[in-house]
């Protein structure tokens, strides 16, 4: 079974820019995370797709960050524009269905704001 | 919200040896628990779970206790190799189901 895909592994722009993370769920797998690590902390939810539609955006800075999951497969995650405490790896995870069940992760997206 | 704490933030072991960490949550409504091992440039990956209505759990050489009076949940590693040596999270399922996580304890095993 294919993992989490995500793409880019690293990426660094400068303060301001934009940036665009893609990420491919596990097949079949109905809920899809976004998740934020800040060097020395553990993963926090940014927002939470079920299917195509948002269960959970409450942790999300949308005045700069936001994601789309189209047609309930792959999502995208998008800041503009970035700031300096941005700098984090972004992770991925699916679960087949919403809550208490297993969610794999991908391999993350390390981003360095300069 | 939920907020979730673990202790030590760093433990280094003797090959051989058991590991155990401890995480205490906030929520008495969480009634989910993974635990989470994460190796350097990697995704966290799910190791071991436990869910309210039990009170351990074991695979292996991993086996997680959970006690719900006190609000505090353990992982425990026996016979420890180098391949343990990775940052494990714990993490707590709030009632909206989102996981709130730990901010994770270096293990180190020596050989």
């Amino acid at each position: 079974e294919a993992g989490v895909a995500q793409s880019p592994r690293y990426k660094i722009i400068e303060k301001r820019q934009s940036v665009a993370f893609w990420c491919n769920p596990i097949s079949g797998h109905a809920t899809l995370y976004w998740y934020q690590q800040i060097l020395g902390q553990g993963p926090k939810l940014l927002i939470q797709f079920q299917n195509n539609g948002v269960v959970d955006d409450s942790q999300l800075p949308k005045d700069r960050f936001s994601a789309e999951r189209l047609k309930g497969v792959d999502s995208t995650l998008k800041i503009q524009p970035a700031k300096l405490e941005d700098s984090a790896v972004y992770l991925c995870a699916s679960s087949q269905r919403q809550g208490q069940t297993e969610a794999f992760f991908g391999q993350g997206t390390r981003l360095t704001v300069v | 919200g939920e907020n979730v704490e673990q202790h030590p933030s760093t433990l280094s072991v003797q090959e051989g040896d058991s590991a155990v960490i401890k995480c205490t949550y906030s929520d008495s409504a969480s009634n989910y628990f993974p635990w989470y091992k994460q190796e350097l440039g990697k995704g966290p990956q799910l190791i071991i779970d436990i869910r309210s209505n039990v009170g351990e759990k074991k695979d292996q050489r991993i086996a997680v206790t959970l006690n719900k009076t006190a609000k505090h949940f353990s992982l425990h590693i026996t016979e420890t190799q180098p391949e343990d040596s990775a940052v494990y999270f714990c993490a707590a399922s709030e009632g909206n189901n989102r996981l709130a996580f730990g901010k994770g304890n270096q293990v180190v095993v020596i050989p």
